[in-house]
């Protein structure tokens, strides 16, 4: 109950286009799903992140759509460049477990096409 | 003002021996999270601190790791009896404890155990 599945493992888009990345809960008790960017060598960085109080967030060409009775949220990136070409995390954590821990789903290696 | 930091950045040791990973967080967070990251793996959290006090140990793999944190800010994980599953990309994260659901992570101190 505490997995966070992620899919795809690996993309490749073309400049451009539009990428799409999937996550799935079965925790009803997160309350907060971030998404983070990591690039090669570095440490994740927060890209995006949404409660469940509301359906779509959108900053610049990121977007995260939330469909709670899913218990589903996707990442959706516009006009695709090659330097998001990196690897992308979502994450859940939940206030009444007290830590705020996030349960990591295992990553989408993006790869955006010049 | 400075991110979150650790060190070493690189840390290769030889079976059986100990290492201590150090990391400081963004001044003023109350919340420190450890993570590990194996190769092609997602991230798996290790442990929490509010303060100095770990409330949620729950994800520390064996009785050779173990954490502490002084100050309420610089934290130490510290590994005993390495093994070569140990390992894997040690990430520290850092949050605000006013709501404090965004974690900001260091770079990681990448761990070889031959």
């Amino acid at each position: 109950q505490q997995q966070v599945k992620q899919s795809p493992q690996s993309l490749i888009v073309q400049k451009g286009g539009i990428s799409i990345i999937n996550c799935a809960y079965e925790n009803t008790a997160f309350d907060y799903f971030p998404w983070y960017q990591q690039f090669p060598g570095k440490g994740p960085a927060l890209l995006i992140a949404i409660r469940p109080d509301v359906s779509e967030k959108k900053e610049g060409r990121f977007t995260i759509s939330f469909n709670k009775s899913a218990k589903q949220f996707s990442l959706h990136i516009m006009d695709s460049q090659p330097g998001d070409s990196a690897t992308y995390f979502c994450a859940a954590s939940s206030r009444t477990s007290g830590t705020y821990k996030y349960i990591f789903g295992t990553g989408t290696r993006l790869k955006v096409l010049a | 003002g400075a991110g979150v930091s650790q060190s070493p950045s690189n840390k290769v040791t030889e079976k059986g021996k100990d290492v201590e990973l150090r990391c400081d967080p963004i001044s003023g967070h109350t919340a420190l999270y450890w993570y590990r990251q194996s190769l092609g793996q997602g991230l798996e959290f290790l442990i929490y601190f509010q303060g100095n006090s770990a409330p949620d140990k729950s994800g520390l793999p064996s009785d050779r790791f173990s954490a502490e944190r002084t100050g309420g800010s610089v934290s130490t994980l510290t590994i005993q009896r390495t093994q070569q599953e140990d390992s894997a990309v040690y990430l520290c994260a850092s949050s605000s404890g006013v709501r404090g659901e965004t974690q900001y992570f260091g770079p990681g101190t990448r761990l070889l155990v031959l």
